[in-house]
């Protein structure tokens, strides 16, 4: 079946722009992770939801930053007033349960944001 | 503090040849530890991981990792590698006891000389 899947898979922005990434997950799966790559680093940990239900956000690095998923699949990415610290390739995860932390999370191919 | 430790940013081995990648975690508990590969373009995949009983795991495209407790290790091998293995490794874990999120080590980029 289809992967995880994301969107745009490229985006440059001007300093200040509002950007939004989508995410697709694969379908049936509960959990969803959003995780921020800078270059040469490993990525980190932004947020997770259980279906709707945001039950983590403490990887979000700002007020700026902000995710939804409202009816637990799609989930989208939204930064406000884009900064040039936000360029990194944000990746999205999907996870079949929602409470079972050893099972795989699927990646999707990420999203690379330059922020001019 | 808390932390996955990959001590080797690249790594250059000749096809053919054995590989060890490295990885150290300093938690108070074994947390769930993972090995996952990215190549260019592409998203994260799991290659293998690890939770208990068996100190060695067998992972995808002939890849295994043995975990050490009394060194807090879980290094990467493969026996013979192949140019088509040159890419980016993460070691990850994941807290025992209800954690959700992996943590990512900062990575060891492999190259294979032909």
């Amino acid at each position: 079946g289809a992967g995880v899947s994301q969107s745009p898979r490229y985006k440059v922005a001007k300093r200040g722009q509002d950007v939004a990434l989508r995410c697709d997950p694969i379908s049936g799966h509960v959990s969803l992770f959003w995780y921020q790559q800078a270059l040469g680093q490993g990525p980190e940990f932004l947020t997770y939801f259980q279906n709707e239900a945001q039950l983590d956000k403490s990887g979000l690095p700002s007020d700026r930053f902000f995710a939804e998923r409202p009816e637990g699949s799609v989930s989208t990415l939204k930064i406000q007033r884009t900064q040039q610290e936000d360029s990194a390739v944000y990746l999205c995860a999907s996870r079949q349960s929602g409470s079972s932390s050893y099972n795989e999370q699927f990646f999707g191919p990420g999203t690379r944001l330059t922020v001019l | 503090a808390q932390s996955v430790t990959q001590p080797d940013i690249h790594i250059t081995v000749s096809e053919g040849a054995s590989l060890e990648l490295r990885c150290n975690y300093s938690y108070g508990a074994t947390p769930y530890l993972f090995w996952y590969v990215q190549s260019p373009g592409q998203g994260l995949q799991l290659l293998l991981k690890y939770f208990s009983g068996d100190t060695l795991v067998q992972g995808i495209k002939g890849f295994e990792a043995e975990f050490k407790r009394s060194q807090s290790s879980f290094n990467l091998r493969k026996p013979s590698v192949h140019w088509s293995d040159a890419a980016e490794y993460f070691c990850a874990v994941i807290l025992t006891g209800g954690g959700n999120k992996l943590t990512f080590g900062t990575g060891t980029q492999l190259k294979v000389e032909l």
